[in-house]
């Protein structure tokens, strides 16, 4: 089946401007992931979601950085007055929570390369 | 707080041989999970390979290997017979069986190039 999609795959824009990331997950998984990759640096996690819970935002860098996942599918996030700073890969994960299992795969889309001029 | 480390930006292998990529980590945690993604110029991240830290037996996959050392906590990913394929950025992540999340922790990368 299809994999998770990411729109846009590539995205520019003036400093100060907002920003919105689309993500849409494999269809019938309960959890969904955003993180960011930063130029040279590996992946830190931002938000998660699973099922109807509240989502788990502790990594999130700033009160510019939202995320909201409606239906329990497709999510985005939202970054406000942008930095250049906020100029990474914005990647998206979902996995499907198997009973009995504590591991849980996660599958990763595109991302979408954010660059804030 | 876990942290990973990968300590090579950047490795290179001829086409056919065998590379290994070296990861640790730091936790006080006794049991935990460990994996290693491959990211191709595409950005998609792919799981290669992953390892229980309860199990002291090394995963395999097919071509891909591990070298887990509990005690040394450290989670090296072995490459046999290289393909022009295999040229990707490779992570080690980290998962926290108390994670309820089941976020994962990431170490900086290892450009792995492979020459024909």
């Amino acid at each position: 089946g299809a994999g998770v999609s990411q729109s846009p795959s590539n995205k520019v824009t003036e400093k100060g401007k907002d920003v919105e990331l689309r993500c849409d997950p494999i269809s019938g998984h309960t959890a969904l992931y955003w993180y960011r990759q930063s130029l040279g640096q590996g992946l830190e996690f931002l938000i998660y979601f699973q099922g109807n819970s509240a989502p788990d935002k502790s990594g999130l860098p700033s009160d510019r950085f939202s995320a909201e996942r409606t239906g329990g599918s497709v999510s985005t996030l939202t970054i406000q007055r942008t930095q250049q700073e906020d100029s990474a890969v914005y990647l998206c994960a979902s996995s499907l929570r198997l009973a009995g299992s504590l591991i849980y795969e996660q599958y990763f889309g595109p991302g979408t390369r954010l660059t804030v001029t | 707080a876990q942290t990973v480390t990968q300590s090579q930006p950047e490795m290179s292998v001829q086409e056919a041989e065998t590379v290994t990529l070296s990861c640790t980590y730091d936790t006080s945690e006794s049991d935990y999970y460990l994996f290693w993604y491959k990211q191709p110029p595409s950005r998609q991240m792919i799981l290669v390979i992953r390892q229980e830290a309860y199990k002291q037996q090394n995963a395999t996959e097919n071509r891909f290997s591990v070298n887990f050392q509990k005690a040394a906590k450290s989670f090296s990913l072995k490459i046999s017979d290289s393909q022009l394929g295999d040229a990707a950025m490779y992570f080690c992540a980290y998962r926290s069986p108390n994670n309820a999340g089941n976020m994962l922790t990431f170490g900086g990368g290892t450009r792995l190039m492979v020459k024909p």
